[in-house]
């Protein structure tokens, strides 16, 4: 069946230094690619996607590109923030059915003054 | 639009007891889903509505759990006889037709068994 693998956390970074939090993914077919985010006591918000394969999600200075040959949506930021420290979350879901999302375990990042 | 919406935000809970929490979806969203999390952990898949239909429900989803969503709108999760493993944070979401594969969450509903 579909499943995503996160790199684990924490992950504990300076403020301006660059982040990388790896996924990886198995699925069927060609799906659907996100990066959540949870901040501390909120739902989970949309941070980017990407729907086919070579497509680029960016958003806040987050980007992730859809690389099919390696299954793999790695979640990138030139420069974090302290306001950055959350729990990331990569998601996939497929083209038919239920469009239900297979999540990752999160990785929680945070980011030092 | 107001965004996903649940009620309550916190419940506790003794072992043994019932608890029930709703969720309102995104006025002109005919999809809606519930998943479970648990601490550290990514959101489980639990049931799928489209519309008033329950379509799937995983293996996750015991005989004491039950959801609907009557008339297409709102939706409501039941535990009964509540167990100490069924502490998690119980998040709701919800797509439209058009974007079938995006979906939007609410702020959960975080269950305690004592």
């Amino acid at each position: 069946g579909n499943s995503v693998t996160q790199m684990e956390g924490p992950v504990t970074l300076s403020e301006e230094a660059f982040l990388t939090i790896n996924c990886t993914y198995t699925a069927t077919g060609y799906p659907s690619l996100f990066w959540y985010v949870q901040y501390p006591g909120e739902g989970l918000q949309l941070l980017l996607k990407a729907t086919k394969a070579d497509d680029k999600g960016s958003n806040k200075g987050f980007e992730a590109t859809y690389r099919k040959e390696t299954t793999s949506f790695h979640l990138e930021k030139g420069s974090v923030q302290v306001s950055d420290s959350a729990v990331y979350f990569c998601a996939l879901v497929g083209r038919s059915g239920t469009y239900k999302y297979i999540f990752g375990t999160g990785t929680r990042l945070k980011v030092l003054a | 639009d107001t965004g996903v919406s649940q009620d309550p935000r916190h419940k506790i809970t003794k072992r043994g007891q019932n608890v029930t929490f709703r969720c309102d979806p995104i006025s002109e969203h005919n999809r809606l889903y519930w998943y479970r999390q648990t601490l550290g952990q990514g959101p489980e898949f639990l049931t799928y509505f489209q519309n008033e239909a329950q379509l799937e429900k995983s293996r996750l989803l015991s005989d004491r759990f039950s959801a609907e969503r009557p008339k297409g709108s709102f939706s409501t999760l039941e535990i009964q006889r509540t167990e100490q493993g069924d502490s998690a944070m119980y998040l709701c979401a919800s797509s439209s037709p058009e974007r079938n594969n995006e979906q939007f969450f609410g702020p959960g509903t975080r269950l305690t068994v004592l």
